[in-house]
């Protein structure tokens, strides 16, 4: 149990368009979603924390306009990066939560904006 | 804020060998929970093991045990009988009771040597 998917793994796209990423949890209900920016060779860096049904609550220097996060159910959250630009090209992770106790990670999405 | 520090980018041992991956942490919660997470190339991340702030036992999942000083604010993971499947990058993680907000360490770049 405790599966999390990520949708789409990979995308490409030009510079000034919008990109949508989808986290799923498969087999239980998330209450809370969270979603992760990994630099090549670095740790991962919280972004933005999901409840569903609430706005998000972003981390300190990430821009809630340029990166749209909406948990509409307690399966699925999008984040949906706007306008992209070349320096936002990254590999982005999202994790759900059940509890307090732990999250469960989603497989990651590469995203390279040209 | 808490912070969680791993002082080794990199670590190699030899196959069947035993190594061992520090990490420390600083926090003035008192109720928390720990984790090590294994992320191979493929970047999923794997829960190799968790250990909460207020049990004393140490956590063992298999091969894979720590040794949890809540005093001295370190939680190294010692993996038993290496196997080059275990080769990859391990990141050692901090989760505040009732928070759910997770941060990680810099990650240590395990290889595991035929």
């Amino acid at each position: 149990g405790a599966v999390v998917s990520q949708h789409p793994s990979r995308v490409i796209c030009k510079s000034g368009t919008s990109v949508k990423i989808e986290c799923r949890s498969l087999d239980f209900q998330a209450t809370t979603m969270f979603w992760y920016r990994q630099f090549p060779k670095q740790s991962l860096m919280l972004m933005a924390t999901s409840n569903e049904g609430s706005k998000a609550t972003y981390e300190q220097g990430v821009e809630k306009d340029k990166f749209l996060i909406n948990h509409a159910s307690l399966t699925l959250s999008t984040l949906t990066v706007t306008s992209a630009h070349p320096e936002d090209s990254s590999f982005y992770i999202c994790s759900a939560s059940r509890d307090r106790r732990s999250q469960y990670f989603g497989p990651g999405t590469r995203l390279l904006v040209l | 804020a808490q912070t969680v520090t791993q002082s080794q980018p990199e670590m190699s041992v030899q196959e069947a060998e035993t190594v061992t991956l520090s990490c420390t942490y600083d926090t003035s919660e008192n109720n928390y929970y720990l984790f090590w997470y294994k992320q191979p190339p493929s970047r999923q991340m794997i829960l190799v093991i968790r250990q909460e702030a207020y049990k004393q036992q140490n956590a063992t999942e298999n091969r894979f045990s720590v040794n949890f000083q809540k005093a001295a604010k370190s939680f190294s993971l010692k993996i038993s009988d290496s196997q080059l499947g275990d080769t990859a990058m391990y990141f050692c993680a901090f989760m505040r009771e009732g928070n759910n907000d997770m941060r990680f360490g810099a990650g240590t770049r395990l290889t595991v040597k035929p």
